[in-house]
């Protein structure tokens, strides 16, 4: 089927004001990852769900940024009070969630948030 | 602390000829790694893994080595080809499921 989608794909907003990035993982995955990229970096890892619950949320940068996921699909990651340090882009990953670290990840197009 | 390096920005090689990515590690506890293709505007995009319990896992046209002692792992391509001109993540995972990555290697392969 389709593969992960992730909207909007461009999100230009003022600094201190909310955002909310959404993902759509392949159906039938039951893991949903969020890493964000920013300008001549790897990729960050974020926050991990399986299922609707998070068991791993290390990567959370500051309190400012959260994410939920519903029905075990969809997720969405929001960022309050958006600093120019926020920029980045945000890419969304899912996986059948069979076993841990041998599970292959596959990437949606990611979300290029720019903070002004 | 950068727990996965690829220690070379950029790499130019030419159509034909091999293309080698190198990957290092610092966390003894990473035993699943990963490479990983992107173009501009996409996201990742999987090519290829190793399980810490090989040394070699071969598809196609690439070869993933991994030397757990000198924790490195590289990535061969051959013969390169110019679509496989892009940016070359490598990444690792232990017993965690998150995936920890390099910050990529610019491959451009010329005619």
């Amino acid at each position: 089927g389709a593969g992960v989608s992730q909207s909007p794909s461009n999100k230009v907003t003022e600094k201190g004001k909310d955002v909310e990035l959404r993902c759509d993982p392949i159906s039938g995955h039951t893991a949903l990852y969020w890493y964000r990229q920013s300008l001549g970096q790897g990729l960050e890892f974020l926050i991990y769900f399986q299922g609707n619950s998070a068991p791993d949320k290390s990567g959370l940068p500051s309190d400012r940024f959260s994410a939920e996921r519903t029905g075990g699909s969809v997720s969405t990651l929001t960022i309050q009070r958006t600093q120019q340090e926020d920029s980045a882009v945000y890419l969304c990953a899912s996986s059948p969630g069979r076993g841990v670290g041998t599970d292959t990840q596959y990437f949606g197009p990611g979300t290029r948030l720019t903070v002004l | 602390d950068q727990q996965v390096k690829q220690n070379s920005p950029s790499l130019s090689v030419q159509e034909g000829r091999i293309s080698i990515l190198n990957c290092d590690y610092t966390n003894s506890m990473f035993d699943y790694f990963l490479w990983y293709k992107k173009y501009p505007a996409e996201g990742p995009t999987f090519l290829i893994s190793i399980s810490s319990i090989k040394d070699k896992n071969e598809d196609g046209r690439f070869t993933v080595f991994l030397n757990k002692s000198a924790k490195h792992l590289s990535l061969h391509i051959v013969p390169s080809q110019p679509g496989d001109s892009a940016v070359y993540f490598c990444a690792a995972s232990g017993t965690a499921s998150k995936l920890t990555f390099g910050t990529g290697t610019r491959l451009q392969v010329t005619l």
